[in-house]
């Protein structure tokens, strides 16, 4: 009963280092997406993805890169870490076409921290 | 763009006692979700609404949806200490699934 797996739980980097947030997803969903949480603020999409091989962004893509090689997976990679994307990073996947008015299902989150 | 605006954004209140936590959005929106958050945790699906005069109820709480009014209200009945958490309604915008959220109301109930 895995639903969406985030790795790892916790990080800390230092500014300019690259890292990669994994998200799996063993619903056979076709649509996920990335969304970060800061603090006394709502969730807002970094980038999303309805397939394998399509990606797109969302409102604050930038700094973030997505690829999408298999339904299950869905890796957030940062480039070079800045104090700025210190957040909470969630993963989320949902079905798509006829199913999309399904809610869209929340992993356990990243804590990031950029020193 | 769709803009999603929650309020009160947090709200202390005693156990037994009613509230409603209010959700306006800007443009027309497909679908309207509550969301649960308790602290350190993800989110909890609660209620999606579909249509205009949805009303889901589950428990303590129910949902409304007005779209004419772009007003989703989330309605606490009776509060007990284990619906303190943070709510978050969230609308999506007609590209898709792609969803905006509100900024959360932080529910605190006392005994």
């Amino acid at each position: 009963n895995a639903g969406v797996t985030q790795t790892p739980k916790f990080q800390v980097l230092k500014t300019g280092q690259s890292m990669t947030l994994q998200c799996a997803q063993d619903m056979n969903h076709e649509y996920m997406s990335w969304y970060r949480q800061d603090p006394g603020m709502g969730l807002r999409l970094i980038h999303y993805s309805v397939g394998a091989g399509i990606t797109d962004q969302g409102e604050v893509p930038n700094g973030y890169n997505v690829s999408r090689s298999t339904t299950e997976d869905f890796p957030l990679r940062l480039l070079s870490a800045a104090p700025s994307q210190t957040s909470v990073y969630f993963c989320a996947s949902s079905s798509w076409g006829q199913g999309r008015n399904q809610p869209q299902h929340f992993g356990d989150g990243t804590r990031l921290s950029i020193l | 763009e769709l803009k999603v605006e929650q309020n009160p954004l947090f709200l202390s209140m005693q156990e037994g006692k009613n509230y409603t936590i209010y959700c306006n959005y800007s443009t027309t929106s497909d679908r309207l979700y509550w969301y649960r958050q308790d602290p350190g945790k993800s989110l909890e699906s609660l209620f999606v609404l579909l249509s205009n005069g949805a009303v889901k109820q589950e428990g303590r709480l129910m949902a409304s949806l007005d779209t004419k009014a772009r007003l989703s209200t989330l309605h606490i009945t009776a509060a007990v200490h284990d619906l303190s958490a943070t709510y978050f309604c969230a609308g999506n915008n007609n590209a898709g699934n792609m969803l905006t959220f509100g900024g959360g109301t932080r529910l605190m109930v006392k005994p």
